[in-house]
């Protein structure tokens, strides 16, 4: 089984600043990377896939990027609507699996 | 509009079944591959179960295997998750999930949970 490792758990962070959130693979997966952005009592948003492709409805200044066994993604500006949990999910090989998430807080 | 609606969660004892469903509306369900994925309350996300869009193809998380059963009826456009022999550790929020356009194994669309709760 691949084990998804996310970091940091928590993110404080300002509005309007940047945050980058990391997924590390524990054997390639090559590109085939999603994240989800959960917010409280909801379920989860497709938010990436392929690694680097925004799902509709999310805006540019979301991205994903690597291959392989790291990977990125970074948010250009918090805005209040951006405060959730969000995974990383690698579908190369099954199982399929989730890293532990991290949670993007108000600083 | 892309819609999944489950249902059937409860609360059920230790070494008991529970069939959850899921019905899908706003996209061709006959098409895609379709997920089964968990959420034990204020944890993290586990993937379930898959079935391929004609059925052919199931598979499980070693956690469940041998005790759950993903199905899909084509005539009564739903999706079913069959929990038998449930144990504390499978109380958790079911999502039903679709399977993405481009690729089947991750998902692009989720239901809003049901919760199972395994507890005597």
């Amino acid at each position: 089984e691949i084990v998804m490792t996310q970091s940091p758990a928590t993110l404080s962070v300002s509005p309007g600043e940047r945050a980058t959130l990391s997924c590390r693979a524990s054997q390639s997966v090559s590109s085939n990377l999603a994240w989800y952005q959960q917010k409280p009592g909801q379920a989860p948003r497709l938010l990436i896939y392929g690694a680097s492709t925004r799902a509709t409805g999310f805006p540019a200044r979301f991205s994903g990027r690597g291959s392989g066994t790291e990977f990125t993604l970074t948010i250009s500006s918090l805005q209040s609507e951006d405060f959730a949990v969000y995974y990383c999910l690698q579908y190369n090989t099954w199982p399929f699996t989730f890293g532990g998430g991290t949670k993007v807080e108000i600083k | 509009e892309v819609q999944l609606v489950e249902s059937g969660g409860v609360v059920v004892q230790p070494g008991g079944s529970l069939r959850l469903s899921c019905a899908p509306s706003g996209f061709t369900f006959d098409d895609y591959t379709m997920h089964w994925v968990r959420q034990a309350p204020g944890k993290g996300l586990e993937w379930v179960s898959l079935i391929s869009w004609d059925g052919s193809s199931p598979y499980y998380a070693d956690s469940v295997k041998g005790r759950f059963t993903i199905s899909r009826d084509k005539s009564k456009n739903s999706l079913y998750l069959q929990m038998n022999s449930l144990r504390t550790e499978d109380t958790a929020f079911y999502y039903c999930a679709k399977g993405g356009s481009t690729d089947p194994y991750y998902f692009d669309f989720w239901g809003q949970g049901t919760l199972v709760t395994v507890s005597s």
